[in-house]
């Protein structure tokens, strides 16, 4: 079957490091997606990892171990707009399969 | 560049009533489409994909439909809505295995 395991809150300093952990089962795995969905809005795409080791993107980072079905996105230099709600999806059999978020609140 | 389009942003309907609900897409050819509902607190919940016109394939038994007409164009549809229907509505776009880009989403209410 389809899982997908990750923090429901988190809260975090400006300025900090945060990283938010998922953790996966899923059958046909083809990679992860991280999304960043602020309220009310569509989500974004922030990255993509196929395979085992560390992305990085500017402040974003994403991390995939697939033998440990498990991910992680570590957002640096926090800013008060990265407060949203950050999706882990892996890819599985051809479609996204959603965890439920976490959402991140970054504080003065 | 591509572009995706859902209208109506905001929607409220009374129990029993139909829907419909558009997406389109500019910039790409056979792309992908996906209908996505994310409850109030929930994570996004796939309703439907597509592959192709025509193409259409469910992933949830509902009282919802989608169809595909042209290449660039998917709709959802209800003959009568349900008060568990309310949601947030997102279409979505892919080429092949990429990343899924989402359109600006519809809130609809139920009444």
């Amino acid at each position: 079957g389809q899982n997908i395991d990750q923090p429901t809150e988190m809260t975090a300093t400006e300025g900090a490091i945060v990283q938010i952990n998922c953790t996966y089962q899923t059958s046909g795995f083809n990679g992860l997606f991280w999304y960043q969905q602020h309220a009310g809005e569509a989500p974004t795409f922030l990255s993509y990892n196929v395979l085992d080791g560390l992305e990085e993107k500017g402040r974003f980072s994403s991390f995939l171990s697939r033998s440990k079905g498990y991910s992680y996105l570590l957002l640096k230099e926090l800013q008060m707009k990265d407060s949203a709600s950050y999706l882990c999806a892996p890819l599985g059999g051809g479609k996204l399969i959603f965890g439920q978020g976490t959402e991140l609140s970054v504080k003065p | 560049s591509q572009t995706i389009h859902q209208w109506p942003a905001t929607l409220v309907q009374p129990v029993g009533s139909p829907l419909s609900l558009e997406c389109t897409v500019e910039g790409t050819s056979n792309p992908n489409l996906y209908w996505y509902r994310q409850a109030a607190g929930r994570g996004l919940q796939l309703l439907f994909y597509s592959v192709g016109i025509g193409q259409i394939s469910s992933e949830v038994p509902q009282n919802l439909s989608a169809s595909r007409p042209q290449d660039r164009q998917f709709i959802l549809s209800s003959k009568k809505l349900l008060l568990s229907d309310s949601g947030f509505y997102l279409c979505a776009w892919s080429v092949g295995g990429d990343e899924q880009y989402f359109g600006p989403g519809t809130r609809l209410t139920v009444t």
